[in-house]
């Protein structure tokens, strides 16, 4: 099974300022990971996806994640936010090239990002 | 390239009544799946189509079903409607080694 914790439901920040949006994963087998970003009456979209490779993975928008497979964390980062970027933020996981429910995405429950003029 | 189209945006029934949702993927993804959001649940996985076969089932009574078709889209059906099925209806295509794009969602609101 495979689960998803966001640890943070809402971050307010300040523009012009650094933020970075907490993901941590449990998963039996090697995984896949996304960040994506639900503006209000929207659907999600995608920012970054780790599938393999460089575990520094660059987004849109000038979003970054880190895959760490140790801490088995994902963490967004943006070095200066801006108003626009206010949305809510959810990571997610699936079980890459497994079959069976492994390879459906799970959510965590996400970050409401509100920045701040 | 067209994105996932999901039609209609919104829905209003009535509880007892029945509901189909439509959900075209991009072009060449066979791959599409659906998820239910709603503000206590989060997003939820409900089913999953590969080339016209159910591959994966969420934990949803059976109430909610769907199908795929031979162009790759897929539709969603719900009987019965409850109160508690009032949600975003989001559809996701893809393929081999790419992420999961979403279409822009059904918004059902159930009466």
């Amino acid at each position: 099974a495979q689960s998803v914790t966001q640890l943070d439901s809402q971050v307010p920040v300040f523009e012009e300022a650094p933020v970075e949006l907490r993901c941590n994963y449990s998963s039996s087998v090697s995984v896949y990971l996304f960040w994506y970003v639900q503006y209000p009456n929207q659907g999600l979209q995608l920012l970054l996806k780790y599938l393999s490779g460089s575990t520094l993975v660059k987004g849109i928008n000038g979003f970054e994640a880190e895959f760490n497979k140790s801490q088995t964390s994902f963490h967004l980062r943006k070095p200066s936010v801006h108003i626009s970027d206010t949305a809510e933020y959810f990571c997610a996981v699936s079980g890459g090239t497994s079959s069976g429910s492994a390879r459906q995405l799970t959510f965590g429950s996400g970050t409401q990002l509100t920045v701040l003029p | 390239k067209a994105g996932v189209t999901q039609t209609p945006r919104y829905l209003i029934k009535t509880r007892g009544q029945q509901v189909t949702l439509s959900c075209s993927p991009i072009s060449g993804h066979r791959s599409v799946s659906w998820y239910q959001q709603t503000p206590g649940q989060g997003l939820q996985f409900l089913f999953e189509y590969f080339s016209e076969t159910q591959r994966n089932k969420g934990n949803f009574p059976g109430r909610f079903s769907g199908r795929q078709f031979s162009n790759s889209r897929s539709e969603m059906n719900v009987s019965t409607l409850e109160l508690g099925d009032s949600a975003l209806y989001l559809c996701a295509s893809t393929s081999p080694g790419q992420g999961y794009t979403f279409g822009s969602g059904t918004r059902l609101t159930v009466v």
